[in-house]
């Protein structure tokens, strides 16, 4: 399975300003996705980032305020915008190894805590 | 559109009991279901997966887990649990040929010493 890592790890940040979350994967993958876990919540995806096109972004979430970026092939970036003590989560990357069967590796995550 | 279930809240076993964790998913085609596991500060490992074929499927870290189509239910099982097992864990379901995961509200497992 691929070996994915986002940076960074943790941050805590100020209200109003931006956080960009990388995610690195260790080999060359179509599909990525990013996640929301709020607190003691499951799983929310934000959008799915295809290469070479624009971000498919799901209901509640928009590009303005989680704009992204899918340069190529193993790399994606998440920008949380405007931030607010709400966007407390753990942000995570995940890749498609599957496409068939929608099997998805994850990133570690990172923690961000919003004051 | 899918949906998962995870009854279970939180879950309290001692080391060495087995474990049953319930997974019951809505979906109107073949599912395709997988567990994860999250350990405290971590990601998402993969645990087990079910494509198709046997029902019955084997994963990491001894853990086993069994499709039934009739009960639309995927539930995770461990003949005896370690004191690392303590993690929260999380049933998904995949939607195919839209390609997205959708997520339980996880069980969080407890082991006693």
């Amino acid at each position: 399975s691929a070996v994915i890592s986002q940076k960074p790890s943790r941050d805590i940040c100020q209200r109003g300003t931006s956080l960009t979350i990388q995610c690195q994967v260790d080999s060359q993958v179509t599909m990525m996705f990013w996640y929301r876990q709020q607190p003691g919540q499951s799983l929310t995806l934000i959008a799915t980032a295809n290469q070479g096109s624009e971000a498919t972004y799901e209901s509640g979430f928009v590009i303005d305020k989680f704009p992204i970026s899918r340069p190529n092939l193993t790399f994606s970036t998440l920008t949380v915008s405007n931030m607010s003590p709400e966007d407390s989560s753990i942000y995570l990357c995940s890749v498609e190894e599957n496409r068939v069967y929608n099997e998805q590796f994850f990133g570690p995550g990172t923690r961000l805590t919003v004051l | 559109a899918q949906s998962v279930t995870q009854p279970d809240i939180h879950i309290t076993v001692s080391e060495g009991a087995s474990l049953e964790l319930r997974c019951n998913y809505s979906y109107g085609a073949t599912p395709y279901l997988f567990w994860y596991v999250q350990s405290p500060g971590q990601g998402l490992q993969l645990l087990l997966k079910y494509f198709s074929g046997d029902t019955l499927v084997q994963g990491i870290k001894g853990f086993e887990a069994e499709f039934k189509r009739s009960q639309s239910s995927f539930n995770l099982r461990k003949p005896s649990v370690h004191w690392s097992d303590a993690a929260e864990y999380f049933c998904a379901v995949g939607s195919g040929s839209a390609r997205q995961l959708t997520f339980g509200s996880g069980t969080q497992l407890t082991v006693l010493p």
